[in-house]
Parts: C-alpha cells; structure tokens; sequence
C-alpha cells in the first residue's frame, strides 16, 4: 500500500523559505506525478504544484514566483520550497499521488504537516 | 483560473436521508471534476472521479453525475460516518482547483 508522509518544519519565521519533504513507501515514484495541496486552517484546498517523476514542474500562478518542486528518486522523496514566507502561508501541507501518468485526480495523500508562519 | 462553487455551504439531515450537492464550474469542463471527502483532523479521500466513477472501495451509497458547468453529488442514504466536508475538484484547466466545500452533519 502506497503511504506518503510530510515532514519538515511546524514554524518558519516570515519572510523565511519553508522546506518541506514527501517521503513515498509501498510503491516507486517512477510514472507518476507528485503534488502539493495546503489548506489554510479553516479553510479550503489549494493547489500548489506538481512535479513529474523526471522532474518537470507546473506551478500554480498564483505562487509560481515563490514555488519550487523537486524530486530524489534515489530516496523516493520529492520537495516543496516556498520562499518569502507571510501569515498568509500558515496551513496544513499535504503531498499527494495520482494514478499512473496522470495528474488528474488525487488517491494518495499523506496525512498532512501544520506549517505556522509566525515571529 | 477555473472558479468552483457549491452549493448548499453546510447542511443537517437524518440518518436515512437523501442529500444532494451542488458543484458548478465557470465554464465548461467536460466531465472533468472529482469528488473527494474530508473528516476533521483527516486528509481528503477521493470518493468519485471523472464526475460519476466510483473509486475502488467507496460505497455505492455516493454516487455523482453531470458534465459541463453543473454536476451534483448525492449521498442516497446518510450514514453517521458521512459527517464530514465535502470538496468538489476541477482537472480541464490548470491549476486544478477547489470547491469551497459543503458541511454535512446529522440534524
């Protein structure tokens, strides 16, 4: 069974990067596309991007300036930076899968890590 | 972007009820819209895609239909574990994009 687990730092000064790391077991990161959705507390989802396992990124607009995605398959790992970090950014980072080639829907996702961007 | 809405924000119904939501999408997009359910504290799961295919293991109770602008979701029968908030989500444009959510409980 595929399982994704978020880890990295609950509290990042502003103006700071937050770095966050996905690690995949149960199944390869090969043929797939790797994704990171937040939701700020009380609020809905956002997409963030994505990342093909040979490394080809989108972004969404809104954060493209500030967003950066990058995948280990070495360690079946794959990255978030978000630089220039503001209150504004404080939510719940979840990695997520989806089927096979497709970057459509999202069946697997790790169980979220709270990121607090606070002084 | 695409902008998604749904319809009602929240409702309260009987355990045994029928509940119907609501996604409409500012343009069209084929059929090109997830449903997915999310418990406080808990990831999303993904309950329907590609507007009316179930995904493996969910119950046949949740179901979808639409194409286009307007899709509906339905719950045929309210289970107390179908208290939760549902998303629907958008794919034909990039960024994929949320609805803001509807709230379910049991009046």
């Amino acid at each position: 069974q595929v399982q994704l687990q978020e880890s990295g730092p609950g509290l990042v000064k502003p103006s700071e990067t937050l770095s966050l790391t996905c690690t995949v077991s149960g199944g390869s990161i090969t043929s797939y596309f790797w994704t990171w959705i937040r939701q700020p507390p009380g609020k809905g989802l956002e997409w963030i991007g994505s990342i093909y396992y040979s490394g080809t990124t989108t972004y969404n607009p809104s954060l493209k300036s500030r967003v950066t995605i990058s995948v280990d398959t070495s360690k079946n790992q794959f990255s978030l930076k978000l630089s220039s970090v503001t209150a504004a950014d404080t939510a719940v980072y979840y990695c997520a899968r989806g089927p096979e080639y497709s970057n459509s829907w999202y069946v697997y996702w790790g169980q979220g890590t709270l990121v607090t961007v606070s002084s | 972007d695409i902008q998604m809405t749904q319809s009602p924000s929240s409702l309260s119904a009987s355990v045994g009820d029928r509940v119907t939501i609501t996604c409409q999408a500012s343009q069209d997009i084929s059929n090109y819209l997830n449903w997915y359910q999310q418990k406080p504290g808990k990831a999303p799961k993904l309950l329907i895609y590609d507007a009316s295919n179930l995904e493996t293991g969910v119950p046949s109770r949740f179901s979808g239909s639409g194409s286009g602008t307007d899709f509906t979701f339905t719950i045929s029968t309210l289970q107390p574990a179908d208290i939760a908030t549902y998303y629907c989500q958008q794919y034909d444009n990039l960024p994929p994009t949320f609805g803001p959510g509807t709230k379910v409980d049991i009046k």
